[in-house]
């Protein structure tokens, strides 16, 4: 009975590199979520998405930032020429359904990127 | 817009002592869900509550309590009898049901809870 599992743990990347965070949600959970904490502050929403589609991306920067979540595998979120200021934990959630407010969203252990 | 301030940036308290985190919230939403997450020095986040905007009802799990006033547009976190391995940073948020149905999370910047032995 797996949770919401990230990979990897703990990410490491030079500047202008690429990241790739991959979140896997919960057996039977459609949704996912993906959240930013920068150091010493907390979570803010990025993005939400069903399978194949982006429902909102209010969250997300504008540019070399990315999120996808296919039919089949995990969901990811892609950081293109990585910058110092990219360095964070970055939280994955899922849910069941699309306003079920019943559920409460479960959240992976992050993924803390380290940009070098 | 939502809105989540834990004015309580780091408490410390001795190991047995009760300990209360402040949470208070601003929406116009009607409906609208609140919770509680644990992060310990690992990282993780641990769901502890989720209370909904109709349910004032205060709830008690083990050491833990919620005080839920809409009132005052709060939810505060009591801890009793506290215990080292309650140390950690405490986050307290805020989801409404959206024009999408969307249930994106507003977080408050968190308290850090430090239990002294």
């Amino acid at each position: 009975n797996a949770g919401v599992m990230q990979n990897p743990r703990h990410l490491v990347r030079r500047r202008g590199q690429e990241a790739r965070l991959r979140c896997s949600p919960m057996k039977g959970h459609s949704h996912v979520y993906w959240y930013r904490q920068l150091p010493e502050e907390g979570l803010k929403f990025m993005v939400y998405l069903q399978k194949e589609n982006i429902i909102d991306e209010s969250g997300m920067p504008k540019e070399r930032f990315s999120a996808e979540f296919p039919k089949e595998g995990p969901s990811i979120l892609r950081i293109q020429q990585v910058v110092r200021g990219d360095s964070a934990a970055y939280f994955c959630a899922s849910s069941p359904s699309r306003g079920n407010n019943n559920q409460p969203q479960h959240f992976g252990d992050g993924t803390r990127l380290s940009i070098l | 817009a939502q809105k989540v301030t834990q004015a309580q940036t780091e408490i410390s308290v001795v190991e047995k002592e009760d300990v209360t985190l402040d949470c208070v919230y601003e929406t116009r939403d009607t409906t609208y869900y609140l919770f509680w997450y644990k992060q310990p020095p690992s990282g993780e986040l641990v769901f502890l509550i989720r209370r909904n905007s109709f349910d004032e009802q205060n709830e008690i799990s083990g050491r833990y309590s919620w005080n839920f006033q809409k009132s005052t547009s709060s939810f505060n976190f009591t801890i009793t009898a506290s215990q080292v391995v309650d140390s950690a940073v405490y986050f307290c948020a805020l989801t409404t049901e959206g024009g999408k149905g969307v249930e994106k999370l507003t977080f408050g910047t968190g308290t850090r809870l430090t239990i002294i032995p």
